[in-house]
């Protein structure tokens, strides 16, 4: 069946060094989602990768769509205590599959 | 105004007990859906519903039956909870189109089942 991996599944970086979480699926998919979910909260949209090989930035914020479109990245640099949070892809073959979700701890 | 609302917020209530969850969403969306997110914060799809008929039902004990009374609502009842039951749910909704469209949750509800 259609699965959707992700890891790292925590990562705990100092505040200024850059993290990368990556999302990797077993089949091709049609698009993938990026959601946040700071603690206490609920998941929120923060984009959508369509196209193969697809690059695109939110400020500090890189996400990538691999050329199979098997896989996806999101790059933050610089980190800040701000972007603490679950990081989740979400990757759609037949219908929308979140990965298991990377756990961002910021150190000041 | 709340794009998706859930009520209530927070259920404590004793094994073997029904209870209900409640969702609305005024997107004008007509694909909404219910999610269990446990401890170790895995987001996991329940159901699905589109214009009011289920499309996604994941191996989800028979003891929970989604309800849609129209677009704008999918309300959840759990009957018999157990201790497992315990977790987040969350309510989300979305438009319904073949490139995927992104999902607006709702706060959540915490199920804690004693």
């Amino acid at each position: 069946g259609q699965q959707v991996m992700q890891i790292p599944q925590y990562q705990h970086v100092q505040e200024g060094e850059d993290f990368t979480t990556y999302c990797n699926s077993s089949t091709t998919l049609s698009n993938i989602q990026w959601y946040k979910q700071r603690p206490g909260g609920h998941p929120v949209f923060l984009i959508q990768l369509v196209k193969s090989g697809e690059v695109k930035k939110q400020k500090r914020l890189t996400f990538q769509f691999g050329e199979a479109k098997k896989n996806s990245s999101l790059h933050i640099t610089a980190t800040q205590t701000t972007d603490v949070g679950t990081y989740f892809c979400a990757g759609r073959e037949w219908d929308m599959r979140f990965g298991a979700g990377t756990r961002l701890t910021v150190k000041p | 105004d709340t794009a998706v609302s859930q009520t209530p917020k927070y259920l404590v209530t004793q094994m073997g007990n029904d209870k209900s969850i409640k969702c609305e969403q005024n997107l004008g969306h007509d694909t909404m859906y219910w999610y269990k997110q446990d401890s170790k914060k895995f987001l996991k799809i329940m159901f699905s519903y589109n214009n009011k008929e289920l499309i996604i039902n994941e191996t989800v004990p028979n003891r929970f039956s989604p309800k849609s009374p129209d677009k704008a609502h999918l309300n959840l009842h759990i009957n018999s909870l157990e201790l497992g039951d315990s977790a987040v749910y969350f309510c989300a909704s979305s438009r319904t189109g073949t490139g995927g469209n992104e999902q607006f949750f709702g706060p959540g509800t915490r199920l804690t089942v004693l």
